[in-house]
């Protein structure tokens, strides 16, 4: 069974720091990844789908990275703004041919002004 | 419209009454999914679509809950005799077909049960 764990549960930071978060699963038998950032009472926004055949993936100042080998991956956030204070969750998926997906239970995120 | 659109965004029934709950897809997606979401918890997979067929109930919490999409597109996710413990946000998810593509997730809807 595909547990997926995301450590930290939660993390304050100042505003322009650089920050990690981290995303560990049992299985690593994947094909892909996915980012979220959930903001409170919305639903989930997709950021970043890393696949198997990727070691990262890039979009603005957002970097993830996957190391499928060690069950792992982390999402990089340069610069930290408020306007990124949410959730982060990683997916991954526990059958093939679809995005059946299982989630982390989140890192909450403060970027403090 | 652009994104996953759901509605009612929120929903309070009382225990015991039937609900519905729709999902408009991005057009052209073929694959819709449904999840449920507790309170301070990850989403939860309850079933998938692709087109009208519906090949992934497995995680459908009982028979009273079921889900369809008649003309693959728009899914309603129904609840029958709702129970407290059905309390939660309901999410819908969909994405072109195959495991290559991103999942796109609407706003949910918050469902509670008193």
């Amino acid at each position: 069974k595909q547990e997926v764990t995301q450590i930290p549960a939660a993390l304050s930071v100042p505003e322009g720091e650089n920050l990690v978060l981290n995303c560990s699963f049992t299985d690593s038998a994947i094909y892909n990844l996915q980012w979220f950032r959930q903001d409170p009472g919305k639903g989930l926004t997709s950021l970043l789908l890393i696949q198997s055949s990727q070691r990262e993936q890039t979009s603005g100042r957002l970097n993830a990275s996957l190391d499928k080998s060690s069950g792992r991956s982390t999402l990089y956030i340069a610069a930290s703004q408020p306007g990124d204070s949410a959730t982060y969750l990683c997916a991954v998926p526990i059958s093939g041919g679809y995005q059946k997906v299982t989630f982390g239970t989140g890192t909450k995120l403060q970027v403090i002004p | 419209g652009a994104g996953v659109s759901q509605s009612p965004r929120y929903k309070v029934a009382k225990r015991g009454q039937d609900v519905a709950l729709r999902c408009d897809p991005i057009s052209g997606h073929v694959s819709l999914f449904w999840y449920q979401q507790a309170l301070g918890q990850g989403p939860e997979f309850l079933t998938y679509f692709q087109n009208e067929a519906q090949l992934d109930k497995s995680g459908l919490p009982s028979d009273r809950f079921f889900a369809e999409r008649p003309e693959g597109s728009v899914s309603t996710l129904k609840i029958q005799r709702t129970q407290q413990e059905d309390s939660a946000v309901y999410l819908c998810a969909s994405s072109l077909e195959g495991s290559y593509s991103p999942l796109h997730f609407g706003n949910g809807t918050r469902l509670t049960v008193t």
